[in-house]
């Protein structure tokens, strides 16, 4: 069980747009910024949003992230096939005194 | 460019220490805007976070873990180390180490988050 919370799966079509939600709490979301990994299968994970927001260089502007309360969530527009991955958020947790991760979402491109 | 790398056994049997290393290359480990960490994944399952380190030692860890870990540095070696007593089937993962940017913006709001992985080892819990 998880402390951030992700529906396991999410689908669309090629050039679809998809969101995926990662919800948490007040101690972690609702006080720290948000995070989010893609893991291509077989690889290790790669940084996908940092700060809610940002994206690191390289990352393609159809991956936008927002956060709001308690709950964060990652947007593709435009998706394609290689986006085809698992996707994890993550959170500092003050009261854990920890850093927490969804258990992830499997994004499958039909 | 910067390169994480996993080394140790890939096979550790119950009750036993799991000892894993992570050695850095192309870069310094020696910087106060870094973390050096530590996350595993069980097999088809998600990430759990072990615990990071500062090149000056200090060391942050799981809550849930923190009983059994040891994070450990050697930056002459540009090394940081993982420790797990006890291992159990529940250990069985694959352990990846990681770099952790650490920072602070204008407005004193904490910027952190795992921008280098290690390609990740295998480790196996099992007599």
């Amino acid at each position: 069980q998880s402390v951030l919370t992700q529906p396991p799966s999410a689908s669309g079509t090629p050039g679809q747009r998809v969101t995926m939600s990662c919800s948490g709490s007040s101690s972690n979301i609702g006080s720290n910024t948000v995070n989010w990994y893609q893991q291509l299968p077989g690889t290790a994970p790669k940084l996908l949003m940092y700060s809610n927001n940002h994206r690191p260089s390289g990352v393609p502007d159809r991956f936008s992230g927002s956060q709001s309360g308690t709950s964060a969530s990652l947007a593709i527009s435009g998706l394609q096939s290689e986006d085809e991955a698992g996707y994890y958020c993550a959170a500092w947790d003050d009261s854990l005194d920890g850093l927490v991760f969804g258990g992830g979402t499997k994004l499958t491109v039909l | 460019q910067l390169q994480l790398h996993e080394s140790g056994p890939g096979l550790v049997k119950p009750s036993e220490t799991l000892s894993l290393t992570c050695t850095v290359s192309g870069g310094s480990i020696s910087s106060s805007n870094y973390q050096w960490g530590w996350i595993r994944q069980p097999p088809g399952k998600g990430l759990e976070w072990i615990g990071t380190i500062y090149y000056s030692g200090t060391t942050y860890y799981n809550p849930s873990l923190k009983s059994r870990v040891t994070v450990f540095i050697d930056t002459s070696r540009s090394q940081f180390s993982l420790k797990l007593s006890s291992v159990t089937a529940a250990d069985t993962a694959v352990y990846y180490c990681a770099r952790r940017y650490r920072a602070f913006d204008i407005a004193a709001v904490e910027v952190a988050y795992f921008d280098l992985w290690g390609r990740g080892t295998l480790v196996t819990v099992s007599s």
